[in-house]
């Protein structure tokens, strides 16, 4: 089945840039989603790629996908303390199937 | 556009009493889905409707499970004989039928005691 794996833990110095890194082994994945999630809070869609492009800007967020390594990832320019929280990487398949298949999460934590 | 609600925030239950959920989605989305998040986990899939048709389940979604959409507008989620592996965050999301993006709730967390 569809697997989503991402590291667990980053921290970043104010004003730096983050990167955040997803793995995922669905070779049919169409559509791949970053999502933010403060504490206590349901999930914020922040963006998201279809799976012929490359690259995806969009404000400070920069988004990355290499399908032949079916690797993603989400850059954040000059990162702020607003910045914290638990960011997902999730998948939708290509096969009708309507469900996001979600990695861990991985908690970024703001240095000042 | 209020976004996606959810009723109740917070719920605490003793085990084996039944439960239920509601979730309002944003008006014109036709789709909607409920995930389910454990602690340190992403949500996980457990159903979407397509207007009040009930067209997936998960295999998480054991008997004691059931959703309902009937006017293809709220949805319930009821939880029966509740056990207390079933404490969770129970996030519903919604989205239009020409869209692939889905916006979630701000969940329902469920402590069973």
């Amino acid at each position: 089945g569809e697997d989503v794996e991402q590291s667990l833990f980053l921290s970043v110095r104010e004003g730096d840039s983050s990167v955040i890194n997803c793995t995922y082994t669905d070779s049919s994945s169409t559509y791949l989603y970053w999502y933010k999630q403060e504490p206590g809070a349901g999930l914020q869609l922040l963006t998201y790629i279809f799976s012929n492009m490359d690259m995806k800007q969009d404000q400070r967020l920069t988004v990355l996908l290499n399908k032949k390594d079916k690797h993603l990832s989400l850059r954040i320019a000059d990162t702020q303390t607003g910045d914290s929280a638990i960011y997902f990487c999730a998948e939708i398949s290509n096969f009708g199937n309507e469900k996001l298949t979600f990695g861990t999460g991985t908690r970024l934590t703001i240095i000042p | 556009d209020t976004g996606v609600s959810q009723d109740p925030r917070h719920k605490i239950t003793k085990r084996g009493q039944n439960v239920t959920f509601r979730c309002d989605p944003i008006s014109e989305h036709n789709r909607l889905y409920w995930y389910r998040q454990t602690l340190g986990q992403g949500p996980e899939f457990l159903t979407y409707f397509q207007n009040e048709a009930q067209l997936e389940k998960s295999r998480l979604l054991s008997d004691r499970f059931s959703a309902e959409r009937p006017k293809g507008s709220f949805s319930t989620l009821e939880i029966q004989r509740t056990e207390q592996g079933d404490s969770a965050m129970y996030l519903c999301a919604s989205s239009h039928r020409v869209s692939n993006e889905q916006y979630f709730g701000p969940g329902t967390r469920l402590t069973v005691t």
